[in-house]
């Protein structure tokens, strides 16, 4: 869901367990979509992405399902690990396909 | 090989003064853009060079909000007579600037106005 002010979504897991962080994009034209990590003081990482095209993709312990009817995406990390604990953002590629535009992001936090 | 990278990755300034942001694009990239994060939040557009091509400003917040890209490569991220709400993490990412290429992001300058 979208976020309020500094209360982004949060997730919170236990080690070893599988995470699945979820995003509603909002444009229908968009054909490209990503997942970024950020880390606390740095930039968003690239993670992973997918084409329209396709509904699924698949990496090293993440995967991305793109549902284009209902205009929703998900991340999919297998055994997450301390080190996953991050900010989450998926990002579409919007109307004119040459900028991203960012959802609000979903705090993962990994119990260990 | 090298990443993107920003200087400063912090600057403090007065409310009123003037600043410049610089951002290094990874070499061989010629997309450029540049992104503002407010504390929490997610990402916010501010401004893309592609190429030779006319900079797309549509994201810039208010005529105080100006950019350059000199040679295809260095940018510089100004913004004139700061506000407190300018305060901020400002985002540069470069790609290769075809559909479909990821965003490659630097760290950012966090620019906290006073």
């Amino acid at each position: 869901g979208e976020s309020v002010g500094l209360h982004l979504p949060t997730l919170s897991v236990q080690e070893g367990d599988n995470s699945i962080i979820n995003c509603a994009y909002s444009n229908s034209a968009s054909d490209y979509f990503i997942w970024y990590k950020q880390e606390s003081g740095k930039g968003p990482q690239f993670i992973i992405d997918i084409r329209s095209n396709m509904d699924k993709r698949q990496g090293q312990r993440v995967t991305v399902l793109l549902n284009k009817t209902v205009k929703h995406l998900s991340l999919q990390i297998a055994a997450t690990q301390p080190g996953d604990s991050a900010v989450y953002f998926c990002a579409e590629n919007g109307e004119y396909g040459n900028k991203l535009v960012f959802g609000a992001g979903t705090i993962l936090r990994v119990k260990s | 090989g090298a990443g993107v990278s920003q200087s400063p990755s912090n600057k403090v300034t007065e409310k009123g003064k003037d600043v410049e942001l610089r951002c290094d694009p990874i070499s061989g990239h010629t997309a450029l853009y540049w992104y503002r994060q407010s504390l929490g939040q997610g990402l916010e557009f501010l401004i893309y060079f592609q190429g030779n091509s006319a900079p797309d400003k549509s994201g810039l917040p208010s005529d105080r909000f100006s950019a350059e890209r000199t040679g295809g490569s260095v940018s510089t991220l100004t913004i004139q007579r700061t506000q407190q709400e300018d305060s901020a993490v400002y985002l540069c990412a470069s790609s290769y600037g075809r559909a479909n290429s990821p965003l490659h992001f630097g760290n950012g300058t966090r620019l906290t106005v006073t």
